[in-house]
């Protein structure tokens, strides 16, 4: 069965810092995944999803997250955060076959301090 | 704006209430989800319906119903409600496998 583990429940960083949040899955098939962004009080937002191709996937907004395969790993980087960072980030995995629920990590906590 | 609305945002119920929570999407999505949130459990998929006329449980289905009205309409019903349903509840629907999810704003329920 699919899990994805998030190592990190929060993690606290001065503004203008790089910040790394790590997601590792568990999967025996092909996978798609994803980063899910969610601000105070608000619904989740699509970040970045990796399907295939180029193992590094980059947003709008400057994050961007690469895909090992044999470390079953999918982080997710910024070189230099702002204030306007600080949410809580869901990594989530589904198996590429017909049809694969999302199953979602715990969650972290990025607090960006000025 | 396109998108996944619920109904209502915030709700106090009293133990033994019911109530339904309200989900509709304009984007011709087949696949609708309820998810669950509670403070460092994630999001825990309750039920899904992967097409009009279908639905599954997911991972914490006791005490919910669901209909899936229409393409459109996905409610999630609670009978008879308890404290350990105090959650934050979110809507999602997806137009296919290699897409990701779009959730609607969430409903904030309180049972008391």
């Amino acid at each position: 069965a699919q899990s994805v583990t998030q190592l990190d429940s929060q993690v606290p960083v001065f503004e203008e810092a790089p910040v790394e949040l790590r997601c590792n899955y568990s999967s025996s098939v092909s996978v798609y995944l994803f980063w899910y962004v969610q601000y105070p009080n608000q619904g989740l937002q699509l970040l970045l999803k990796y399907l295939s191709g180029s193992t590094l996937v980059e947003s709008i907004n400057g994050f961007e997250a690469e895909f090992n395969k044999s470390q079953t790993s999918f982080h997710l980087r910024k070189p230099s955060v702002h204030i306007s960072d600080t949410a809580e980030y869901f990594c989530a995995v589904s198996e590429g076959r017909s049809q694969g629920n999302l199953i979602f990590g715990k969650g972290t906590k990025l607090s960006v301090k000025p | 704006n396109a998108g996944v609305t619920q109904t209502p945002k915030f709700q106090v119920l009293k133990t033994g209430q019911s109530m339904t929570l309200q989900c509709a999407q304009d984007m011709n999505h087949n696949s609708m989800y309820w998810y669950r949130q509670d403070p460092g459990m994630g999001l825990r998929l309750i039920y899904y319906s992967a097409s009009e006329g279908t639905t599954d449980k997911g991972e914490v289905p006791n005490g919910y119903n669901v209909s899936r009205l229409n393409k459109r309409e996905f409610s999630l019903r609670l009978e008879s409600a308890a404290p350990s349903q105090t959650s934050v509840y979110f809507c999602a629907s997806r137009e296919g496998q290699r897409y990701g999810y779009t959730f609607g704003s969430g409903t904030r329920l309180t049972v008391v």
